[in-house]
């Protein structure tokens, strides 16, 4: 059975600084593995996308990572901002087709203060 | 603008009643996912559909849960009779099916109160 890690539950960080934000898992044979950002009371919305075979993805100040060999991910955010502030989610997606089930880490809370 | 819409946005209800969410995958997807979140145990998956068709529902309580999709625009999830310990966040997502890359899009979700 798939788990996901994510490691810290909750990070505050003043404006301006670089950030990780760490997920973990234990089967290595999965088909993708996404970043998903929720505000509060809202739905999930998709930050990046990383197959397999990739080893990272970016998309503006954020960048993804992808070791499958270790069984880790991580979320590289640049310059935070106030905005940033979010709960950020990992997701992985298992086996070797896009059938698979994506198995949710419990997500690190975010607070970017001014 | 392509989402995933789910209705109702909230729902307050007594328990023992029956409570159904329903949810519009974006056209063209055809794989919908079935996901309920809270505080305790993070987010769940309680069942999915590819083509129309349940590849895994082991997530979900069989006695009182039941996830259908009578049509590629509509997924539905109901749950009777309902209990408290079912109040939750249930999210739908879809995404595309063999050949493409997996993406999931998620709904604003429904927000399940059981009194």
């Amino acid at each position: 059975k798939q788990e996901v890690t994510q490691i810290p539950a909750a990070l505050s960080v003043p404006e301006g600084e670089n950030l990780v934000l760490n997920c973990s898992f234990t089967d290595s044979a999965i088909y993708n593995l996404q970043w998903f950002r929720q505000d509060p009371g809202k739905g999930l919305t998709s930050l990046l996308l990383i197959q397999s075979s990739q080893r990272e993805q970016t998309s503006g100040r954020l960048n993804a990572s992808l070791d499958k060999s270790s069984g880790r991910s991580t979320l590289y955010i640049a310059a935070s901002q106030p905005g940033d502030s979010a709960t950020y989610l990992c997701a992985v997606r298992r086996g070797n087709t896009n059938a698979g089930k994506s198995t949710f880490g419990d997500g690190t809370t975010l607070t970017v203060k001014p | 603008d392509a989402r995933v819409t789910q209705t109702p946005r909230h729902k307050v209800t007594e328990m023992g009643q029956e409570v159904t969410m329903r949810c519009q995958p974006i056209l063209g997807h055809n794989t919908v996912f079935w996901y309920r979140q809270t505080m305790m145990q993070g987010l769940e998956l309680l069942a999915y559909f590819r083509n129309r068709a349940p590849l895994d529902d082991s997530g979900m309580p069989k006695d009182r849960f039941s996830a259908e999709m009578p049509d590629a625009t509509l997924a539905t999830l109901k749950i009777q009779p309902s209990e408290p310990r079912d109040s939750a966040v249930y999210f739908c997502a879809s995404g595309f099916g063999q050949g493409e890359t997996g993406e999931l899009f998620f709904g604003e979700g429904s927000r399940l109160t059981v009194l």
